[in-house]
């Protein structure tokens, strides 16, 4: 039974340009939540998405980020016109169902790093 | 004063002590927690899940949440050097599912 997968593992790209961050969510899983690990930081929330629904984006800085999970593929965040201040490990999770948080599954990350 | 406060670290202990790690919170909100660990460049692991007040053991890991106290505890017994790691508090109100990490603590069991 295959986990949180995560594509690519590395990605770097130079300022101004865009960067796609994809997240398959575990078999029989349909809700997908988005973080963000700042260097020295904790792990940061920044959207909780259902199949084709945004149910919480309250951690989505207000520019350049952008997230979806259509009904068939991969939920994908993207982050345009990128910044070196978006340099960070960004992680995937999934739950089967909103049951408190407790079964969030995480992924192994994407690092981004904005030259 | 953030939401959740962790102990700062690193913390290094020898093989077989017993590890305490705890967290503060303010929101009396949160009524799920948990602790995950997590291995350098790797996602992190749920380990322990609780609600509400109370004790919870998982073979060496005991994790303990007060309530009244805002007040989470993880302890490791027999330490390993496998647990190693950075680990992180994390709990949730019931309104929603976005869960709220404390900075981790970075653990080295040396041999």
């Amino acid at each position: 039974n295959a986990g949180v997968m995560q594509n690519p593992r590395h990605l770097v790209r130079r300022r101004g340009q865009e960067a796609r961050l994809r997240c398959s969510p575990m078999k029989g899983h349909s809700h997908v939540y988005w973080y963000r690990q700042l260097p020295e930081e904790g792990l940061k929330f920044m959207v909780y998405l259902q199949k084709e629904n945004i149910i919480d984006e309250s951690g989505m800085p207000k520019e350049r980020f952008s997230a979806e999970f259509p009904k068939e593929g991969p939920s994908i965040l993207r982050i345009q016109q990128v910044v070196r201040g978006d340099s960070a490990a960004y992680f995937c999770a999934s739950s089967p169902a909103d049951r408190g948080g407790d079964t969030q599954y995480f992924g192994p990350g994407t690092r981004l790093t904005v030259l | 004063q953030k939401e959740v406060e962790q102990d700062p670290g690193p913390l290094s202990v020898p093989e077989g002590a017993i590890v305490s790690l705890n967290c503060t919170y303010s929101n009396s909100a949160f009524q799920y927690f948990m602790w995950y660990r997590q291995y350098s460049r790797k996602g992190p692991e749920l380990l322990m899940y609780t609600y509400s007040s109370g004790n919870k053991e998982d073979g060496r890991f005991t994790a303990q949440v007060d309530k009244s106290s805002k007040y989470i505890s993880l302890f490791i017994r027999d330490s390993q050097p496998s647990d190693s790691a950075t680990y992180l508090c994390a709990m949730r109100s019931g309104a929603n599912s976005k869960l709220t990490f404390g900075k981790g603590i970075t653990l080295s069991v040396r041999p």
